[in-house]
């Protein structure tokens, strides 16, 4: 079993639609990050979280620490939210090293 | 402030040559690393380097060297090629003094292997 997994893995929109995308871990953390990777494109960091939530314009992000729960939350999707969106968690060893979940790949249709 | 830069952008080589990817980074980062990401596999560590002169394996190091000669430069080395080794290659580097170690990353190199 993965130590970082997501789901679900395809996801297809509508236009407008809330979109929720989920990461559960297995192991202990120092923090959690959602990154973002458009087709072709390179791999950009949205939210780094290690406790409640955070909100970047249409994105939200969430966490339980308890639960080893985190979600990410598009409102109002737009076809240029169609990327793949990566969990990855660093460990609470502080080790330099992420888990990287394998991805959830999100196309918005106009 | 041009961040985590990779070079080339894109290679094919045959079976059996040699190159080196070239990852440079101008943030003064002390902790660089070579991934690689394949269609259904997520990103896998292949090597990386916690500072100057020092380097590590990680999850997926067989046919592949590293060298961190220069704090700001992390190069990767095929020595010879093998299509297994088909994949698109990103660079990262974090700095320390933040408990959650944030790592930056490249634009990645695509690499085919025929």
């Amino acid at each position: 079993k993965n130590e970082v997994e997501q789901s679900p893995q395809n996801l297809t929109a509508q236009e407008g639609e809330f979109i929720t995308i989920n990461c559960s871990y297995s192991v202990g953390i120092s923090a959690l990050h959602w990154l973002q990777q458009h087709p072709g494109g390179g791999i950009v960091s949205l939210f780094m979280l290690s406790s409640g939530k955070k909100k970047h314009g249409r994105l939200i992000a969430t966490i339980n620490i308890q639960e080893k729960h985190s979600s990410l939350h598009i409102t109002a999707s737009h076809p240029r939210d169609s990327a793949v969106y990566i969990c990855a968690v660093s460990h609470r060893s502080g080790t330099y090293k992420y888990i990287f979940g394998t991805g959830t790949r999100l196309k918005v249709l106009a | 402030n041009a961040g985590v830069t990779q070079t080339p952008k894109f290679r094919v080589l045959k079976t059996g040559q040699s190159m080196t990817l070239l990852c440079a980074q101008d943030m003064n980062h002390e902790y660089m690393y070579w991934y690689r990401q394949d269609p259904g596999m997520g990103l896998r560590l292949i090597h990386y380097s916690v500072g100057e002169g020092t380097t590590a394996k990680g999850e997926v190091p067989d046919g592949y060297n590293v060298s961190r000669l220069k704090k700001q430069n992390f190069l990767l080395g095929l020595e010879s090629a093998a299509p297994s080794q088909t994949s698109v290659y990103f660079c990262a580097s974090s700095y320390p003094g933040s408990s959650s170690y944030e790592q930056y990353f490249g634009p990645g190199t695509r690499l085919t292997v025929t």
